[in-house]
Protein backbone atom coordinates (compact mmCIF):
# COMPACT_ATOMS: atom_id res chain seq x y z
CA UNK A 1 0.00 0.00 0.00
CA UNK A 2 0.80 3.58 -0.39
CA UNK A 3 3.17 5.03 2.21
CA UNK A 4 3.53 8.74 3.73
CA UNK A 5 3.83 11.55 1.16
CA UNK A 6 4.93 14.83 1.44
CA UNK A 7 4.56 17.24 -1.03
CA UNK A 8 6.13 19.57 -2.73
CA UNK A 9 8.92 17.72 -2.41
CA UNK A 10 11.05 21.04 -2.31
CA UNK A 11 10.33 24.45 -1.64
CA UNK A 12 12.09 27.39 -2.04
CA UNK A 13 10.89 30.41 -0.58
CA UNK A 14 12.24 34.35 -0.03
CA UNK A 15 12.14 35.80 3.72
CA UNK A 16 9.31 36.72 4.84
CA UNK A 17 7.11 35.27 2.40
CA UNK A 18 4.09 32.35 3.76
CA UNK A 19 4.64 28.69 3.07
CA UNK A 20 2.42 25.19 3.23
CA UNK A 21 3.36 21.99 3.53
CA UNK A 22 1.52 18.92 2.69
CA UNK A 23 1.14 15.34 4.40
CA UNK A 24 -0.53 12.37 3.29
CA UNK A 25 -0.54 9.85 5.97
CA UNK A 26 -1.23 6.08 5.33
CA UNK A 27 -4.96 5.79 4.80
CA UNK A 28 -6.96 4.56 8.21
CA UNK A 29 -3.47 6.00 10.30
CA UNK A 30 -5.41 8.21 13.42
CA UNK A 31 -2.05 9.69 14.34
CA UNK A 32 -0.12 12.32 13.03
CA UNK A 33 3.15 13.98 13.59
CA UNK A 34 5.51 16.32 11.53
CA UNK A 35 9.21 16.59 12.92
CA UNK A 36 11.96 19.38 11.77
CA UNK A 37 15.13 18.04 10.65
CA UNK A 38 18.04 20.28 10.02
CA UNK A 39 21.59 20.33 8.63
CA UNK A 40 23.62 17.72 10.63
CA UNK A 41 20.64 17.35 12.79
CA UNK A 42 18.06 14.43 14.37
CA UNK A 43 14.59 15.02 13.47
CA UNK A 44 13.17 17.59 16.34
CA UNK A 45 9.76 17.22 17.28
CA UNK A 46 6.89 20.09 16.39
CA UNK A 47 2.97 18.43 16.70
CA UNK A 48 1.20 15.44 17.21
CA UNK A 49 -2.41 15.44 15.79
CA UNK A 50 -4.80 12.20 17.12
CA UNK A 51 -8.08 12.42 14.89
CA UNK A 52 -8.45 15.92 14.23
CA UNK A 53 -7.35 17.97 17.14
CA UNK A 54 -3.48 18.66 18.29
CA UNK A 55 -2.98 16.71 20.98
CA UNK A 56 0.66 17.88 21.34
CA UNK A 57 1.90 21.01 19.90
CA UNK A 58 4.96 21.63 22.57
CA UNK A 59 7.22 21.47 19.58
CA UNK A 60 6.29 24.67 17.54
CA UNK A 61 8.84 27.00 17.42
CA UNK A 62 6.93 29.92 17.45
CA UNK A 63 3.21 31.47 16.54
CA UNK A 64 4.76 31.65 12.94
CA UNK A 65 4.10 27.89 12.63
CA UNK A 66 1.07 26.37 12.69
CA UNK A 67 -0.66 22.88 11.48
CA UNK A 68 -4.02 21.85 10.90
CA UNK A 69 -5.84 18.70 9.98
CA UNK A 70 -9.31 18.92 9.76
CA UNK A 71 -10.84 15.58 8.64
CA UNK A 72 -8.40 13.80 10.37
CA UNK A 73 -6.10 12.66 7.40
CA UNK A 74 -4.33 15.09 4.97
CA UNK A 75 -2.34 17.69 7.65
CA UNK A 76 -1.23 20.90 6.12
CA UNK A 77 1.87 22.62 7.83
CA UNK A 78 2.05 26.49 7.87
CA UNK A 79 4.65 28.64 8.22
CA UNK A 80 4.13 32.31 8.03
CA UNK A 81 6.67 35.11 7.64
CA UNK A 82 9.39 32.87 7.19
CA UNK A 83 12.96 33.32 7.94
CA UNK A 84 16.48 31.36 6.81
CA UNK A 85 16.44 30.25 10.25
CA UNK A 86 13.42 27.99 8.74
CA UNK A 87 15.46 26.32 6.73
CA UNK A 88 15.04 22.72 7.25
CA UNK A 89 13.80 19.21 6.02
CA UNK A 90 10.02 18.61 7.50
CA UNK A 91 8.89 15.43 7.88
CA UNK A 92 5.87 13.89 8.74
CA UNK A 93 5.23 10.60 9.91
CA UNK A 94 1.57 8.33 10.76
CA UNK A 95 0.96 5.59 13.04
CA UNK A 96 -1.64 3.67 13.21
CA UNK A 97 -3.58 4.59 16.58
CA UNK A 98 -0.75 6.60 18.42
CA UNK A 99 -0.19 4.32 21.13
CA UNK A 100 2.96 4.76 22.91
CA UNK A 101 3.67 1.39 21.66
CA UNK A 102 3.28 2.03 17.80
CA UNK A 103 5.64 2.27 14.91
CA UNK A 104 5.64 5.41 13.25
CA UNK A 105 5.95 5.25 9.66
CA UNK A 106 7.93 8.60 7.78
CA UNK A 107 7.48 10.26 4.75
CA UNK A 108 10.45 11.32 2.79
CA UNK A 109 10.45 14.77 3.73
CA UNK A 110 9.87 18.52 2.29
CA UNK A 111 12.93 20.79 1.48
CA UNK A 112 12.47 24.18 2.70
CA UNK A 113 14.97 26.64 1.82
CA UNK A 114 14.35 30.47 2.68
CA UNK A 115 16.23 32.60 0.91
CA UNK B 1 11.92 15.59 29.53
CA UNK B 2 14.33 13.22 27.25
CA UNK B 3 17.97 13.10 25.33
CA UNK B 4 19.78 11.00 23.52
CA UNK B 5 23.18 11.47 22.72
CA UNK B 6 25.03 10.07 19.80
CA UNK B 7 28.57 10.56 20.42
CA UNK B 8 30.26 9.49 17.10
CA UNK B 9 29.10 11.52 13.90
CA UNK B 10 30.50 9.57 11.97
CA UNK B 11 31.83 5.91 12.25
CA UNK B 12 34.28 4.55 9.34
CA UNK B 13 34.62 0.84 8.97
CA UNK B 14 35.77 -1.63 6.20
CA UNK B 15 33.51 -4.29 4.78
CA UNK B 16 33.02 -7.73 6.88
CA UNK B 17 34.26 -5.60 10.05
CA UNK B 18 32.15 -5.70 13.12
CA UNK B 19 31.00 -2.51 14.43
CA UNK B 20 28.80 -0.35 17.17
CA UNK B 21 27.09 2.45 17.08
CA UNK B 22 27.05 3.84 20.61
CA UNK B 23 23.41 5.92 21.93
CA UNK B 24 23.13 6.78 25.59
CA UNK B 25 19.92 8.38 26.41
CA UNK B 26 18.57 10.55 29.28
CA UNK B 27 14.49 10.33 31.40
CA UNK B 28 13.07 10.93 34.25
CA UNK B 29 10.14 8.33 33.35
CA UNK B 30 10.65 5.03 31.72
CA UNK B 31 11.11 4.94 28.09
CA UNK B 32 10.95 2.99 24.86
CA UNK B 33 13.94 2.65 22.54
CA UNK B 34 14.75 2.99 18.53
CA UNK B 35 17.15 2.67 15.89
CA UNK B 36 16.06 4.35 12.87
CA UNK B 37 17.99 3.93 9.21
CA UNK B 38 18.16 6.66 6.85
CA UNK B 39 19.71 5.10 3.33
CA UNK B 40 21.13 7.47 0.70
CA UNK B 41 17.87 9.88 -0.84
CA UNK B 42 15.42 7.53 1.13
CA UNK B 43 13.13 8.36 4.56
CA UNK B 44 13.88 7.53 8.04
CA UNK B 45 13.00 3.60 8.71
CA UNK B 46 12.42 1.89 11.79
CA UNK B 47 15.54 -0.72 12.12
CA UNK B 48 14.52 -2.30 15.40
CA UNK B 49 13.15 -1.45 18.63
CA UNK B 50 13.01 -2.20 22.58
CA UNK B 51 9.53 -1.63 24.40
CA UNK B 52 9.66 -4.77 26.58
CA UNK B 53 11.17 -8.05 27.32
CA UNK B 54 14.10 -9.58 26.57
CA UNK B 55 17.06 -6.23 26.90
CA UNK B 56 18.48 -8.08 23.38
CA UNK B 57 16.78 -7.04 20.18
CA UNK B 58 17.38 -8.01 16.34
CA UNK B 59 16.55 -7.08 13.35
CA UNK B 60 15.77 -8.72 10.21
CA UNK B 61 19.62 -7.39 8.65
CA UNK B 62 21.80 -8.68 11.20
CA UNK B 63 22.04 -5.75 13.42
CA UNK B 64 21.37 -6.10 17.22
CA UNK B 65 20.90 -3.68 20.08
CA UNK B 66 21.37 -4.38 24.29
CA UNK B 67 19.12 -2.22 26.46
CA UNK B 68 21.34 -1.61 29.31
CA UNK B 69 19.52 0.54 32.09
CA UNK B 70 21.78 0.79 34.36
CA UNK B 71 24.31 2.50 32.05
CA UNK B 72 21.00 4.47 29.95
CA UNK B 73 22.66 2.97 26.80
CA UNK B 74 21.35 1.36 23.77
CA UNK B 75 23.98 0.33 21.83
CA UNK B 76 23.48 -0.78 18.32
CA UNK B 77 25.87 -3.47 16.67
CA UNK B 78 26.82 -5.82 13.45
CA UNK B 79 29.01 -8.40 14.03
CA UNK B 80 29.73 -8.48 9.77
CA UNK B 81 28.66 -5.23 7.45
CA UNK B 82 28.48 -4.89 4.06
CA UNK B 83 28.70 -1.68 1.38
CA UNK B 84 24.73 -1.75 1.57
CA UNK B 85 25.01 -0.73 5.65
CA UNK B 86 26.33 2.48 4.12
CA UNK B 87 23.50 4.86 6.09
CA UNK B 88 22.77 7.13 8.76
CA UNK B 89 21.66 5.75 11.62
CA UNK B 90 19.35 7.78 14.57
CA UNK B 91 19.37 6.28 18.37
CA UNK B 92 15.48 7.62 19.48
CA UNK B 93 13.73 7.66 22.59
CA UNK B 94 10.11 7.88 23.74
CA UNK B 95 8.50 8.10 27.45
CA UNK B 96 6.12 5.45 28.23
CA UNK B 97 2.52 6.42 28.51
CA UNK B 98 2.82 9.65 26.58
CA UNK B 99 2.43 10.96 23.47
CA UNK B 100 4.75 8.73 21.70
CA UNK B 101 6.75 11.97 20.01
CA UNK B 102 10.53 10.90 19.21
CA UNK B 103 13.67 12.28 20.93
CA UNK B 104 16.26 11.81 18.24
CA UNK B 105 20.31 11.71 19.03
CA UNK B 106 22.27 13.81 16.10
CA UNK B 107 22.62 10.72 13.95
CA UNK B 108 26.03 8.39 13.29
CA UNK B 109 27.00 8.35 9.54
CA UNK B 110 27.70 4.78 9.15
CA UNK B 111 30.24 4.63 6.12
CA UNK B 112 31.37 1.18 5.09
CA UNK B 113 34.80 0.83 2.60
CA UNK B 114 35.74 -1.87 0.56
Amino acid sequence: GAGVSQTPSNKVTEKGKYVELRCDPISGHTALYWYRQSLGQGPEFLIYFQGTGAADDSGLPNDRFFAVRPEGSVSTLKIQRTERGDSAVYLCASSPMGLDTDEQYFGPGTRLTVT
Amino acid sequence: AQSVTQLDSQVPVFEEAPVELRCNYSSSVSVYLFWYVQYPNQGLQLLLKYLSGSTLVESINGFEAEFNKSQTSFHLRKPSVHISDTAEYFCAVSARGATNKLIFGTGTLLAVQP
